[in-house]
């Protein structure tokens, strides 16, 4: 099993770009989950699916969509990037009343 | 609204020497808690979990205790070694939501 996988690694982009960070899990999971993580701060939720074809705002949730594909895929998008955005974004996924599994995380640089 | 806590940002320990991370939840309504260590560049790596209908749980080298009259959660590991060096965090859950403290940075000295 590969867990918890995202695309890309890294990214950087300018001011008002786009892009759609992926994110895929094999372990049949039915909740997943997009986080982010800024220095001296703990992980913010900013989208969650409970289940196919459901999606939630989390606590920081402006200027991200979410799309919950399938069972296995959870994409975030940003539709026009801001700097604030600047951060290390994790994908997570869990399987009822269980622990979530992180992925490995996306550096993402906005100038 | 609900916050975790730790109480100390950085903790430097001694090789060999045994190790707590404390940490501080508000919601009572939490049920479930869980420990993840952070290397460097990775995600969160779950370690152990407790459930709120207990007050210790141990695995290998490590210990979680719940004291759910002040809401209090520590980790305890054993005979720290280099690699245990890395960010803790806790998390507190209820439903959906999973509300994790900032980490404390745990360093181990030779």
């Amino acid at each position: 099993n590969a867990g918890v996988t995202q695309t890309p690694k890294f990214q950087v982009l300018k001011t008002g770009q786009s892009m759609t960070l992926q994110c895929a899990q094999d372990m049949n999971h039915n909740s997943m989950y997009w986080y982010r993580q800024d220095p001296g701060m703990g992980l913010r939720l900013i989208y969650y699916s409970a289940s196919e074809g459901t999606t939630d705002k989390g606590e920081v949730p402006n200027g991200y969509n979410v799309s919950r594909l399938n069972k296995r895929e959870f994409s975030l998008r940003l539709e026009s990037a801001a700097p604030s955005q600047t951060s290390v974004y994790f994908c997570a996924s869990k399987h009822y009343y269980n622990e979530q599994f992180f992925g490995p995380g996306t550096r993402l640089t906005v100038l | 609204g609900e916050s975790v806590g730790l109480h100390l940002p950085t903790l430097s320990v001694q090789e060999g020497d045994n190790s707590i991370i404390n940490c501080a939840y508000s919601n009572s309504a939490s049920d479930y808690f869980i420990w993840y260590k952070q290397e460097s560049g990775k995600g969160p790596q779950f370690i152990i979990d407790i459930r709120s209908n207990m007050d210790k749980r141990q695995g290998q080298r490590v210990t979680v205790l719940l004291n759910k009259t002040v809401k209090h959660l520590s980790l305890q590991i054993a005979a720290t070694q280099p690699g245990d060096s890395a960010v803790y965090f806790c998390a507190e859950n209820y439903g959906q939501n999973f509300v994790f403290g900032p980490g404390t940075r745990l360093s181990v000295l030779p």
